[in-house]
C-alpha cells in the first residue's frame, strides 16, 4: 500500500516552462487536494477535488491548472512559470478529515 | 488577522520537560480541529484530532475552547524525536478543506 505518491522529488524549470506534477493515490480516496508551502509558512491550498470529473479552486489557483480524470489521479499542471512559484508542492487524499499527504515536489524557478 | 494563528517559536526545550503550543483561529464556524507534526524536510502527519471534551494520547494533551477560539497542544516529558514543526489545523466546513497555520518549531534538547 504506497499511499499517495508524488513524482518528481525534484524540479529545476526555467522562467516561462512548463510542467505537470503528478500526484496518485491508491486508497480510494474521493477526495484529493494540492497545497504549495513557502519557507516558513504554512499550506496554502492551490486547488482540489470532490471526486473524478469535480475540481475546484483553492486560495491560491493562478499559475496552476488540475484535472482529475480518475479517483486515483490528480495532476497539477504549472504553464509559464515564474520564479514566484518556487515551492514545495504537497498533494493529499482523504476520505474523512484526516488528509494522507505524499512526500512533496521542491520546485525551483529561475 | 490570519485564519488560523500559532507562536512560530523555535522553542528549545530540555529533555524531559513539558511544552505547550497555542492557536487561535478566526472563523467560528469551523467544525473540526487537529494538529499535525511535520518533520524537517517531510510532509506533514495527524498527530491527533481536538475534541471539545479535550483529549490525550499518551504524553499529548490537545484541548479546544470554542468560546474563545483557541486550541492548545501540551506535551509533556518531551523527547529528542518530538523535535519537529506543530501545525494547528482547521477545518471550515467546505469540502473537507483544511486551513494550516505557519507552524511551531520545536527542538528537543539533550
Amino acid at each position: 500500500n504506497a499511499g499517495v505518491t508524488q513524482t518528481p522529488k525534484f524540479r529545476i524549470l526555467k522562467i516561462g516552462q512548463s510542467m505537470t506534477l503528478q500526484c496518485t493515490q491508491d486508497m480510494n480516496h474521493n477526495y484529493m487536494y494540492w497545497y504549495r508551502q513557502d519557507p516558513g509558512m504554512g499550506l496554502k491550498l492551490i486547488y482540489y477535488s470532490v471526486g473524478a470529473g469535480i475540481t475546484d479552486k483553492g486560495e491560491v489557483p493562478n499559475g496552476y491548472n488540475v484535472s482529475r480524470s480518475t479517483t486515483e489521479d490528480f495532476p497539477l499542471r504549472l504553464e509559464l512559470a515564474a520564479p514566484s512559484q518556487t515551492s514545495v508542492y504537497f498533494c493529499a487524499s482523504s476520505s474523512a478529515y484526516e488528509q494522507y499527504f505524499g512526500p512533496g515536489t521542491r520546485l525551483t524557478v529561475t | 488577522r490570519k485564519e488560523v494563528e500559532q507562536d512560530p517559536g523555535p522553542f528549545n526545550v530540555p529533555e524531559g520537560a513539558t511544552v505547550a503550543f497555542n492557536c487561535t483561529y478566526s472563523n467560528s464556524a469551523s467544525q473540526s480541529f487537529f494538529w499535525y507534526r511535520q518533520d524537517c524536510r517531510k510532509e506533514p502527519k495527524l498527530l491527533m484530532s481536538v475534541y471539545s471534551s479535550g483529549n490525550e494520547d499518551g504524553r499529548f494533551t490537545a484541548q479546544l475552547n470554542r468560546a474563545s477560539q483557541y486550541i492548545s497542544l501540551l506535551i509533556r516529558d518531551s523527547k529528542l524525536s518530538d523535535s519537529a514543526t506543530y501545525l494547528c489545523v482547521v477545518n471550515n466546513g467546505s469540502a473537507r478543506q483544511l486551513t494550516f497555520g505557519s507552524g511551531t518549531q520545536l527542538t528537543v534538547l539533550p
